[in-house]
């Protein structure tokens, strides 16, 4: 079945390092993936999108990558500040009877500590 | 401005009674989207569209029912035949089904007593 697997619940970092997130993806081929942010009570903000024939993108402090011989992609925030406090998603589209639809991981909580 | 409201931000229902959430977007988007978020847990997608007059279903449609008469607009009813609908909803919208960023709104905490 296909699956897509945010390392971990939850990551705890010390303001000013470099947080990654991991994606990883299995028996998917998709065309892009996606990351997005969500706060308590509220919907997810898009972030980053990234093609299947990118191997980098970034954004202000954010950088995306996208292996798709592992299957994973890494979600780097650099110079981390206490309000990238959030839970980070990442989505891939997957095509279904003809149909592309996005769907989402279960989101790593992070927690950047002053 | 332009965007995505759902409506209302909290709701209550009574165990049984079908509900109706709102999604109404005026972002000129194809395709629209329902979720479905509960603690601790990623979205699930429940219907989504992608023109008007046309939905498919997600992963998990059962007890839930869409329809798509206006390009704007995208209700969910939750039905009686939803075995756990206290649930965070999400509706989303994007300009097509691929390569584009989805637009959330404020989302719907639906609770059932």
């Amino acid at each position: 079945s296909q699956k897509i697997e945010q390392n971990s619940e939850a990551l705890n970092i010390q303001e000013g390092k470099t947080a990654t997130l991991t994606c990883n993806y299995t028996n998917y081929s998709p065309a892009y993936l996606q990351w997005y942010r969500q706060d308590p009570g509220r919907g997810p903000v898009f972030l980053l999108l990234i093609r299947e024939n990118e191997k980098e993108k970034r954004k202000e402090r954010l950088k995306v990558t996208f292996d798709t011989t592992l299957k994973q992609s890494l979600f780097h925030i650099t110079a981390s500040q206490p309000a990238d406090s959030a839970t980070y998603l990442c989505a891939l589209d997957m095509n279904s009877g003809g149909y592309q639809k996005v769907t989402f991981g279960t989101g790593t909580k992070l927690q950047v500590i002053p | 401005d332009g965007g995505i409201t759902q409506s209302p931000k909290y709701l209550f229902r009574k165990e049984g009674q079908n509900v109706t959430l709102s999604c109404e977007q005026n972002l000129n988007h194809d395709a629209m989207y329902w979720y479905r978020q509960d603690p601790g847990q990623g979205l699930r997608l429940i219907y989504y569209s992608q023109i008007v007059n046309d939905f498919q279903k997600g992963d998990i449609a059962e007890g839930y029912s869409v329809s798509r008469e206006k390009k704007e607009s995208f209700p969910l009813t939750v039905t009686s035949a939803q075995k756990n609908p206290t649930a965070f909803y999400l509706c989303a919208s994007s300009t097509g089904p691929q390569n584009t960023e989805a637009f959330f709104g404020q989302g719907t905490r639906l609770t059932v007593v």
